[in-house]
């Protein structure tokens, strides 16, 4: 069975100043690890993924994850957030049964000026 | 465009009354899935779809069912809606060698 904890719902943070939306999982099996972002009364977008290989990933509007197997997790960083960051993060682990998604709670992100 | 669409985008009905929500994506996916969201509880799998005729349940499989009688097309039904089935639902498609999901936009549903 595989499970993953978000343990902020919501992040309060101004407009500039660094992020951090963590992230744990437990699997019994290989896994691959993703972080989806949902905008206001949207659909969820990928918006990085490790599957092998380095540990740290980056997407391309500068947010970055590092999977840490030891401590499994994988917490998702961003040195300056803009307004536009503002939405929901969901964390999800793959790696069971037909590969679908286990989705943590969900990170509420929000970026005041 | 590839993409994964849903209908209908909002629903209001009564309990009891059967309902179905259509999915379907135009990418040849192998993969198909549904999800419901909850405040709180993330995205939650209802159903998956490994190929044409292949389900399985996932996390919170009661009071739906889904069928896969062609690739593109991974309906949702609920026979007997009830309130607690008021929630916002995903469906999500992937190919078989790859991990990434495409996500429709989702359907939020109101079951009175």
């Amino acid at each position: 069975a595989q499970s993953v904890t978000q343990l902020d719902s919501q992040v309060p943070v101004f407009e500039e100043a660094p992020v951090e939306l963590r992230c744990n999982y437990s699997s019994s099996v290989s896994v691959y690890l993703f972080w989806y972002v949902q905008y206001p009364n949207q659909g969820l977008q990928l918006l990085l993924k490790y599957l092998s290989g380095s540990t740290l990933v980056e997407s391309i509007n500068g947010f970055e994850a590092e999977f840490n197997k030891s401590q499994t997790s994988f917490h998702l960083r961003k040195p300056s957030v803009h307004i536009s960051d503002t939405a929901e993060y969901f964390c999800a682990v793959g790696g069971n049964a037909g590969n679908m998604l286990t989705f943590g709670g969900g990170t509420r992100l929000m970026v005041k000026p | 465009e590839a993409q994964v669409t849903q209908n209908p985008r909002y629903l209001i009905t009564v309990t009891g009354k059967k309902l179905t929500v259509t999915c379907s994506q135009n990418m040849n996916h192998e993969y198909m899935s549904w999800y419901r969201q909850d405040p709180g509880l993330g995205l939650r799998q209802i159903y998956y779809s490994m190929n044409v005729e292949v389900t399985d349940k996932g996390d919170v499989p009661e009071g739906y069912k889904v069928s896969r009688k062609e690739k593109r097309n991974f309906p949702l039904i609920l026979e007997s809606p009830s309130p607690n089935q008021t929630s916002l639902y995903f469906c999500a498609s992937r190919a078989g060698g790859d991990y990434e999901q495409y996500f429709g936009p989702g359907t939020r549903l109101t079951v009175t």
